[in-house]
């Protein structure tokens, strides 16, 4: 799977939008872009996937560039409760290897 | 309904103790995954089984640790002669097939402490 890069960190307030930005320059073109979090001391949690389109969910949006070269997950209002560390994962279709490959991803750190 | 669940939540042994990690994944996925977090340090892969196929051991990180899932559900997570580097949490996830495209459901990890 490619390399992503992502900040260390990143403040939000409550109650505002939250841009997490995600480069990926050397994707390929079958790969997909996960985004998972890790709320403090949990498991991580899976929050949005795409490959070229912009996606929506109830978690969050993923805005993936036209190149395809990086992405931004976004979170609409954030809350306290999505003080977390995000990481975006690169996942290749009909790659064999099932397993995630997390980096150091980015904290998230949210102000009431 | 039921997510995965580990047990125990906590664990502290003495150094050279082995050590046996459970997990119940989420029912009907073929899928399991054992990851581990240390300090400091990121999540890393351990091992990937999926369905009949022989298991994923190349992130093991030396032989003594071991896996093994019975009947294609539950799977313990064995570490023999343990050592204070072992020390850090164990998380397993399952996930409805195996592959790149099936989201995964993280338990929530057993601690390990090698004293």
């Amino acid at each position: 799977d490619a390399k992503t890069t992502q900040p260390n960190s990143m403040e939000s307030n409550e109650e505002e939008p939250v841009h997490l930005p995600c480069n990926h320059s050397t994707i390929s073109g079958t790969d997909y872009i996960h985004w998972y979090r890790q709320l403090p001391s949990q498991g991580p949690e899976y929050v949005i996937h795409g490959l070229t389109s912009n996606v929506n969910n109830r978690m969050a949006s993923l805005a993936i560039a036209e190149d395809r070269k990086s992405s931004t997950l976004i979170l609409h209002r954030a809350t306290l409760r999505d003080a977390a560390v995000y990481y975006c994962i690169l996942r290749t279709y009909g790659g064999s290897q099932g397993n995630l490959i997390f980096g150091k991803g980015t904290k998230l750190s949210v102000k009431p | 309904g039921a997510g995965v669940s580990q047990s125990p939540s906590n664990k502290v042994t003495e150094k050279g103790k082995d050590v046996e990690l459970r997990c119940d994944p989420i029912s009907g996925h073929t899928a399991l995954y054992w990851y581990r977090q240390s300090l400091g340090q990121g999540l890393e892969f351990l091992i990937y089984f999926q369905g009949n196929s022989a298991p994923d051991k190349s992130g093991l990180p030396s032989d003594r640790f071991s896996a093994e899932r019975t009947g294609g559900s539950v799977s313990t997570l064995t570490i023999q002669r343990t050592q204070q580097e072992d020390s850090a949490v164990y998380l397993c996830a399952s996930s409805l097939a195996g592959g790149f495209y099936y989201e995964q459901y993280f338990g929530p990890g057993t601690r390990l402490t090698v004293t």
